[in-house]
Formats: structure tokens, C-alpha cells, sequence
């Protein structure tokens, strides 16, 4: 167990509508990262969120977006929903700091189907 | 890209070592490596990593070459609950991302 959890487990849409997913990170972790996993591929970095501010955004457009509150927790938001956005949303937490490693400890995932 | 080429699959037996090789010859003085490991759909585990000298912890141990171009991740004793896919990953740290490769599925035999 990492403390990272993530909510909902499961969630079906259809095409065109919008998502939230949530994810509350482990404690006293400050930064948040998303990212996107297809069947049989190996995650994709979305984007990260370092103390409310978005640190760092990976090949995704603009319908995918986040926020990060006050407490570090998170959401990510898609828009304008595509087939193609089916997948294993995963969210990982870490504590950068000056002289350590920031290792990020993920989460176990929402698993999204576009209809 | 992901900077590391593993190989795509591979058996053990359980009870024995698994050694997980790794390659990432374009590998900078500040990347360290990194090894997590993802059991059927649920979110990667993180195993351990490394700058340039061994590391062990309690799931594994990590061989660094001198040269730092390659490495093996080491389970001592494999289970059957160890069977999953394993990424080998490289990164300077307190940067933003993770890249995964598509990694080596492991799978432990009884």
C-alpha cells in the first residue's frame, strides 16, 4: 500500500461527455503527476502538478487538464471524451527535495471506458 | 522515448533469482535508474533505484556496471506473486516525468 488512492475504480462514458478522476496523495507528498495508460503499453506522463501549479506536461491536448488543491490532493479533467481516451488513468505522488530522490509512488488506478 | 532497452519477456523458476537486465548506454552523469513493476492492472510498484553504486532493500537488489551503462535487478528468491511486467527506467531526479518503455514480463513457474 502506497496511500495513494484514487477514485472511482471504474467509470463508463460515452463519446463527448467529460470526466473527472480524483486522486489523493500519500502524506506530506506536495507533487502530483498523471498519467495515462493504454491496454498492453506502458504509462504515459500527462502532466504534473507542484504545489497547485502544473510543473511539467507531457504530448496531451489541452482537453486534458488538472487542478491541485490546498491539501495536494488532485483531479484530472477530460473533456470532449474520444474511444481513443479509453484506458488505466494512474496518479503518483512524490516530495521532491534539494539532496534526496523523488520517487513517486503511484496509485492503483481508474480505469475509464469510452463508449 | 524511453531511453532503456529491456528484454521482452522471461521465466523463472520460482525459488530461484530472477535477474532482470537493462541497457541504457546514452545514460547522463545526473540520471538515476529506476525499477518499478506492475502486476496485472494495478498501479506500478516501485522496487528501487540507483546512481551508480549497488543497492539493496527488501525486494531487491540493484548491480549498477561501472560504466553505468547497463544494469540487472535482482530478485534473490522469486515467488509466484512476483510474476508481473518490470520497468527499468532512467531520470535525473526532482524532474517532472517518468518514461516507460514497454518492459520485460516476467513470468515465475512453479
Amino acid at each position: 500500500e502506497t496511500g495513494v488512492t484514487q477514485s472511482p475504480t471504474h467509470l463508463i462514458k460515452t463519446r463527448g461527455q467529460q470526466v473527472t478522476l480524483r486522486c489523493s496523495s500519500q502524506s506530506g507528498h506536495n507533487t502530483v503527476s498523471w498519467y495515462q495508460q493504454a491496454l498492453g503499453q506502458g504509462p504515459q506522463f500527462i502532466f504534473q502538478y507542484y504545489r497547485e501549479e502544473e510543473n511539467g506536461r507531457g504530448n496531451f491536448p489541452p482537453r486534458f487538464s488538472g487542478l491541485q488543491f490546498p491539501n495536494y490532493s488532485s483531479e484530472l479533467n477530460v473533456n470532449a471524451l474520444e474511444l481513443d481516451d479509453s484506458a488505466l488513468y494512474l496518479c503518483a505522488s512524490s516530495l521532491p527535495s534539494r539532496g534526496g530522490t523523488d520517487t513517486q509512488y503511484f496509485g492503483p488506478g481508474t480505469r475509464l471506458t469510452v463508449l | 522515448d524511453a531511453k532503456t532497452t529491456q528484454p521482452t519477456s522471461m521465466d523463472c523458476a520460482e525459488g530461484r533469482a530472477a535477474n532482470l537486465p537493462c541497457n541504457h548506454s546514452t545514460i547522463s552523469g545526473n540520471e538515476y535508474v529506476y525499477w518499478y513493476r506492475q502486476i496485472h492492472s494495478q498501479g506500478p510498484q516501485y522496487i528501487i533505484h540507483g546512481l551508480k553504486n549497488n543497492e539493496t532493500n527488501e525486494m531487491a537488489s540493484l548491480i549498477i556496471t561501472e560504466d553505468r551503462k547497463s544494469s540487472t535487478l535482482i530478485l534473490p528468491h522469486a515467488t509466484l506473486r512476483d510474476t508481473a511486467v518490470y520497468y527499468c527506467i532512467v531520470r535525473v531526479v526532482n524532474t517532472d516525468k517518468l518514461i516507460f518503455g514497454t518492459g520485460t514480463r516476467l513470468q515465475v513457474f512453479p
